[in-house]
């Protein structure tokens, strides 16, 4: 089936235009993350949903983070008043069921560059 | 200090040859440890995960878990050029489901 599907693959910003990142996790899983990798660097997490509940977002570097998943399904993660140090890989996964955190699925990502 | 610490590389080895990958960790309650490939350009994939102490094996891939030295280990057999990408090994934070990485290790398989 269908992985999960991240758009778009790349944005460039402007410092301090707002941006939104789409994620499209496998179709029925219930859990979603959404991770920043630097580069060089492995993914640090940002923020968990069950369903359409965050339950985790103690990984947001700044109130200008924020995320959502209204429906459950897919989720947007949007950063305001961008600054340089934004400027990473932005990744979604999602597993099927909560406590299956070991076996998560990663979309391509979207590299964020802010100029 | 990191939770998960790993050697960043590069590592540089002919086509053939047997690739030893490692992480050690700090927390002696985390459970899960994982083993994923991310190509240039491209999302982390999963290889195979591990529960507790012990090995896996897949195909050429073999992981191991020692909890008492807090020590991951994945070991390519055969290795082909095709295995040349960055390996990150994670681990399951014990009262949440987010990933914890190490920084990964590049690796280089040369013909």
């Amino acid at each position: 089936g269908a992985g999960v599907s991240q758009s778009p693959r790349y944005k460039v910003a402007k410092r301090g235009q707002d941006v939104a990142l789409r994620c499209d996790p496998i179709s029925g899983h219930v859990s979603l993350f959404w991770y920043q990798q630097a580069l060089g660097q492995g993914p640090e997490f940002l923020t968990y949903f069950q369903n359409e509940a965050q339950l985790d977002k103690s990984g947001l570097p700044s109130d200008r983070f924020f995320a959502e998943r209204p429906e459950g399904s897919v989720s947007t993660l949007k950063i305001q008043r961008t600054q340089q140090e934004d400027s990473a890989v932005y990744l979604c996964a999602s597993s099927e069921v909560p406590g299956q955190g070991y076996e998560q699925y990663f979309g391509p990502g979207t590299r964020l560059t802010v100029t | 200090q990191k939770e998960v610490e790993q050697d960043p590389g590069p590592l540089s080895v002919p086509e053939g040859a047997i690739v030893s990958l490692n992480c050690t960790y700090s927390n002696s309650a985390f459970q899960y440890f994982m083993w994923y490939r991310q190509y240039s350009r491209k999302g982390p994939e999963l290889l195979m995960y591990t529960y507790s102490s012990g090995n896996k094996e897949d195909g050429r891939f073999t992981a191991q878990v020692d909890k008492s030295s807090k020590y991951i280990s994945l070991f390519i057999r055969d290795s082909q050029p095709s295995d040349s990408a960055t390996y990150l090994c994670a681990t399951v934070s014990y009262n949440t489901d987010k990933l914890i990485f190490g920084t990964g290790t590049r690796l280089q398989v040369f013909p």
